[in-house]
């Protein structure tokens, strides 16, 4: 089993849709979570920490569940630009911080 | 946040010869560097760990003897790309994290060709 799963996608969405992904981790000791997106041939950018208590930054909530070991995002009124791949991270601290990167779901938004 | 510069963006080269990719954190002292090679389509994949002053470790099935790494200083990582063959051509990214952070900076990448 991956240490960090996510559904590869593609999810093909219309403008103005909400989506949601999700993401499971099988390490109970990882400690961080974040949210990234990638666009194509560029590096990965932070788009948002995940906290147990949910965090929003304007159209994107993320939300940790710990009990259950999953991640969401969720993506409101979906934009073109928005189209990217997301990954997934968590952080193990096993005396240093690992990180751990899931595969990425991508995402198209179409007119 | 933090700045980490890699260079060159692009590269082409002839099969057979070395490649080497700079990666600099610009306004904070990496202790910790990594790179990644991704595959289009594909998910990034960890290549190896560097920390400042000591020797890489490569994740498995990357050989060592092909992909050099150097951290010799706390803002500056290389990878060199040994006798590289057209199977080596990707996209080859850095990134890099600061001592007791668990943030990671990327690079912008290397998209390189082996001809």
């Amino acid at each position: 089993r991956k240490e960090v799963e996510q559904d590869p996608g593609p999810f093909n969405v219309p403008e103005g849709a909400t989506v949601a992904f999700n993401c499971t981790y099988s390490n109970s000791a990882s400690q961080s979570f974040f949210w990234y997106r990638q666009d194509c041939r560029k590096e990965p950018k932070l788009l948002m920490s995940v906290y147990s208590s949910g965090n929003e930054d304007g159209r994107f909530t993320a939300q940790l569940n710990r009990a259950s070991q999953y991640i969401s995002l969720l993506i409101r009124d979906s934009k073109l630009s928005d189209s990217a791949t997301y990954l997934c991270v968590v952080i193990l601290n096993t005396g240093g911080f690992k990180t751990i990167f899931g595969a990425g779901t991508r995402l198209f938004v179409k007119a | 946040g933090a700045v980490v510069s890699q260079h060159p963006s692009w590269v082409i080269c002839k099969s057979g010869t070395s490649v080497k990719i700079e990666c600099r954190s610009l306004d904070f002292q990496a202790t910790t560097m990594f790179w990644y090679r991704q595959f289009p389509k594909q998910s990034l994949m960890l290549m190896a760990t560097s920390n400042e002053g000591s020797k890489a470790t490569y994740e498995q099935g990357v050989e060592k003897d092909k992909f050099l790494i150097n951290h010799a200083s706390l803002t500056l990582s290389t990878l060199t790309v040994t006798s590289a063959h057209p199977e080596d051509s990707s996209f080859y990214i850095c990134s890099a994290r600061g001592r007791g952070s668990e943030k990671l900076f990327f690079g912008s990448g290397t998209q390189l060709s082996v001809l």
